[in-house]
């Protein structure tokens, strides 16, 4: 089965550089999620979009942008690059709920394999 | 707020021994879900279980089995006769139900499980 594809899969950067990952979602999922951990942390939830807008906000830094395109793929800009940056970027796929009911079905997320970021 | 505690932080076991692994939630939602995902030393992170809040019944997949008591807000894993292979860190994530509320996973700090041969 197809899973979620990040790319790329490492990256290093210099302070006060810019990088851009990409996440192409599970094949007719609606809803891209995005996730960062810092060494020997938990995952953090940064964004999330739904068909296309944004859909819940964390806590990403304003020098963090993302969309996602019209063919469901996400992209994460990181502009001026801090050390503390460096993490595990993992993005996420499902597909939100289209249940009816009192209690509608739900889909889990299925996570990428991430994207180690390395600022130097 | 949602907020998940995994107060074992490290858990060191000889193969074949059997190991639960402790989730507390908090949550003042009545419908949500939880998740245990895995984390080997790879770095990936595997899907292992959801649980509905409104189904309280145990699960069990071969050796891994999980215990929901609402009572307790715990969510707890067993791993049965462990191997090797099962070391990795574990972490137990809450979201909200949807509709229209936030669906971002809300993860334990996680707990990492060492099998030794």
């Amino acid at each position: 089965a197809a899973g979620v594809i990040q790319s790329p899969r490492h990256l290093i950067k210099e302070k006060r550089e810019t990088a851009t990952l990409k996440c192409y979602p599970i094949p007719r999922h609606d809803t891209v999620y995005w996730y960062q951990q810092g060494p020997g942390q938990d995952p953090q939830f940064l964004i999330s979009f739904y068909e296309k807008m944004q859909s819940d906000k964390g806590s990403i830094p304003d020098r963090f942008s993302a969309q996602q395109f019209s063919d469901y793929h996400s992209e994460l800009n990181m502009s001026s690059l801090e050390l503390g940056d460096s993490a595990l970027y993992f993005c996420a796929s499902s597909l939100r709920s289209k249940g009816s009911g009192p209690v509608p079905s739900s889909y889990e997320q299925y996570f990428g394999p991430g994207t180690r970021l390395t600022v130097t | 707020a949602q907020k998940v505690t995994q107060a074992q932080t490290e858990i060191s076991v000889v193969e074949k021994e059997d190991v639960t692994l402790d989730c507390v939630y908090e949550t003042r939602d009545t419908t949500y879900y939880l998740f245990w995902y895995k984390q080997p030393p790879s770095g990936e992170l595997v899907f292992l279980i959801r649980r509905n809040s409104f189904d309280e019944q145990n699960e069990i997949s071969g050796r891994y089995s999980w215990n929901f008591q609402k009572s307790t807000s715990s969510f707890n894993f067993t791993i049965t006769a462990s191997q090797v292979v099962d070391s990795a860190v574990y972490f137990c994530a809450l979201r909200r139900s949807g509709q229209g509320g936030s669906e971002k996973l809300v993860f334990g700090k996680g707990t990492k499980l060492t099998v030794n041969p």
